[in-house]
């Protein structure tokens, strides 16, 4: 069964240094998502993303974070200037219309 | 806040038993689903049910919705160890963009 992979699985990066955050969606999906899990919280909505253009952003989702889907198979997290409260684990998402969203297994980012 | 809300927050159980947990939202939806989540690993779909339902079965698991009282349930029969996981109800108000709000979560233990 295809699934989404996201890579690195954990990342560990200085505070004020910029972080790039890899998925590749399953391949005849048309919408991607992030989400972001901090540790022992729920499960939160930060962006998503349709037609090359982002669709809806969370209130989380600051001037720091931006998405792209640069080649048309990978799908970006990029924020810019990492600070500590942004350690949390990072889940992309897709799906196709009307179908339940398929989750990776996350990226673990730690802030330091 | 549109977020669901599970309860128990923990629930520990024999093998065999029936585990059931709660999902409480406060706005309209146009579904409801769970998800389960191995610890340190991504969210994996279980079911759907749209707001005009009130009933679902897959396999060992059932899931009911009362929309005149904004809750779920989820029901899954016949535990096993391998249920052990978290398990989070998350709600969509809107059709297409599949923006997921999900609750805190039930941390389920199914004992040998």
């Amino acid at each position: 069964e295809p699934e989404v992979t996201q890579t690195p699985s954990h990342q560990v990066t200085q505070m004020g240094q910029e972080v790039i955050l890899r998925c590749v969606p399953i391949s005849n999906h048309l919408y991607f998502y992030w989400y972001r899990q901090i540790l022992g919280q729920k499960v939160e909505f930060l962006v998503s993303f349709y037609n090359n253009e982002i669709s809806e952003k969370s209130e989380i989702f600051d001037d720091q974070f931006s998405v792209e889907r640069p080649d048309g198979s990978n799908f970006t997290l990029k924020i810019r200037s990492t600070k500590l409260e942004d350690s949390a684990m990072y889940f992309c998402a897709s799906n196709s219309v009307g179908s339940p969203l398929h989750f990776g297994n996350g990226t673990r980012l730690t802030v330091t | 806040s549109q977020q669901g809300e599970e309860d128990p927050q923990a629930l520990s159980i024999q093998e065999g038993e029936n585990a059931t947990m709660n999902c409480s939202y406060k706005t309209s939806i146009n579904n409801l689903q769970w998800y389960r989540q191995n610890s340190g690993r991504g969210l994996v779909h279980l079911i759907l049910i749209r707001s005009n339902e009130r009933e679902k079965h897959s396999g060992r698991l059932r899931v009911t919705l009362d929309t005149s009282k904004k809750s779920s349930s989820l029901l899954i029969t016949a535990s096993r160890a391998a249920d052990t996981a978290s398990y989070f109800c998350a709600i969509s108000s809107q059709g297409g963009s599949e923006k997921l709000v999900f609750g805190k979560g039930t941390k389920l233990t199914v004992n040998p």
